[in-house]
This record gives C-alpha cells, sequence and structure tokens, in this order.
C-alpha cells in the first residue's frame, strides 16, 4: 500500500498562475481532507469530502476550489495563485467521517512569487 | 470556536530522561484526540488515537491520557532518545470529522 499520495512534491508559481494539487489514497476510505501548514498558524482544514460525491468548505476556503474524483482521488485547484497561499499543503483521508485515524501524505510546498 | 494549545512550544532534554507533552483544548465535546508526529519536511505520523470514551493509549514508550471534562491530555514519552527529536502535534476531532491542531511542540533529543 502506497497509502496517500500527493503530487507534486514542489512547485513555485506566480501571482495570478493557477494550478492543482492532486491527492491518492489506496486504502478504500471514504473521508478525505486537504489542510495547510503555516509557521505559526499550525494546520488549518481548507475543505473536505465526507464521501464521494460530497464537498465542503473547512476554516480557510477562501482562494480554492476541490474535486472528489472518486473514492480515490481529491484534488485541490487554486485559480489565481496569491502570495498569501504561499504554504505546505497537506492531504489526508480517514475510513469513516468520525472517531477513526487521520493518514496524511508527504506534502506539497508551494511558493507563490 | 475549538482551540487547541500546546505546551511548550519547544522543549530540549537529555537521552533517556522520561518527558511530558502538554496539550488543552476549549470545547470538551470532542469525538477523540489524536497525537502526531511530523519530522522536517515530511509528512504527519499517527502515534496515538484515545476515543472520547477512553482515559489513555499506550503504544511501546508512550502513552498519551484524555481527561475531557478538564479539556487536556498529556503525551508520556519514556527513556527519550535521538531519534524523538520532532514535532509532536495534539489534534482534536470536530463534528465535519476533521481535525483541529496545536500549534506543535518541537522536541530535541541530545545524546
Amino acid at each position: 500500500n502506497a497509502g496517500v499520495t500527493q503530487t507534486p512534491k514542489f512547485q513555485v508559481l506566480k501571482t495570478g498562475q493557477s494550478m492543482t494539487l492532486q491527492c491518492a489514497q489506496d486504502m478504500n476510505h471514504n473521508s478525505m481532507y486537504w489542510y495547510r501548514q503555516d509557521p505559526g498558524m499550525g494546520l488549518r482544514l481548507i475543505y473536505y469530502s465526507a464521501s464521494e460525491g460530497t464537498t465542503d468548505k473547512g476554516e480557510v476556503p477562501n482562494g480554492y476550489n476541490v474535486s472528489r474524483l472518486n473514492k480515490r482521488e481529491f484534488s485541490l485547484r487554486l485559480e489565481s495563485a496569491a502570495p498569501s497561499q504561499t504554504s505546505v499543503y497537506f492531504c489526508a483521508s480517514t475510513r469513516g467521517a468520525t472517531a477513526d485515524t487521520q493518514y496524511f501524505g508527504p506534502g506539497t510546498r508551494l511558493t507563490v512569487l | 470556536k475549538q482551540e487547541v494549545t500546546q505546551i511548550p512550544a519547544a522543549l530540549s532534554v537529555p537521552e533517556g530522561e522520561n518527558l511530558v507533552l502538554n496539550c488543552s483544548f476549549t470545547d470538551s465535546a470532542i469525538y477523540n484526540l489524536q497525537w502526531f508526529r511530523q519530522d522536517p519536511g515530511k509528512g504527519l505520523t499517527s502515534l496515538l488515537l484515545i476515543q472520547s470514551s477512553q482515559r489513555e493509549q499506550t503504544s511501546g514508550r508512550l502513552n498519551a491520557s484524555l481527561d475531557k471534562s478538564s479539556g487536556r491530555s498529556t503525551l508520556y514519552i519514556a527513556a527519550s532518545q535521538p531519534g524523538d527529536s520532532a514535532t509532536y502535534l495534539c489534534a482534536v476531532e470536530g463534528r465535519q470529522g476533521n481535525l483541529i491542531f496545536g500549534k506543535g511542540t518541537k522536541l530535541s533529543v541530545k545524546p
């Protein structure tokens, strides 16, 4: 099992460019999450998908969109990148909606110039 | 709004010491509490999960306790080793299944 995989590992964008961060899990998990991690702020939830076909906003959704492509894949899109979106992005998954261990991917380090 | 606080922010100890990391949360209506480890430049690795109905969980040299009524959890690391050096994150599970994280305790174990 690869667990949770994320691509790319690193990315540099210019302000206004767009990109999609990819996440996939091979554990047959139902729920998937996108977090961002910033120095001094900890990890914060951007969007989540409790099950295939559903998505909901988290604490910091502005400037992002998501797609739950199928049960395995959950992508995060930045339509017009801003320097404030410079961060490390983590995808996570869990078997059920609550009360279960979350498994994290290795992260994508994004810099917006 | 749930807030999670971890104290201390950083801790340096000599190898072999037993140590305690603290986590507090403001809303006792949690589903579970998880402790994670994060190495520099890496993702998060789950260490222990304590269900809201449990008082503690143990894994090897790690023991985590939960006191919901006081909004506190502790992570006890016995006989610390240099390989334990990492940032330790505490997180409580919210209603949507998302985790609400503290800012972490950066642990350094000196040989």
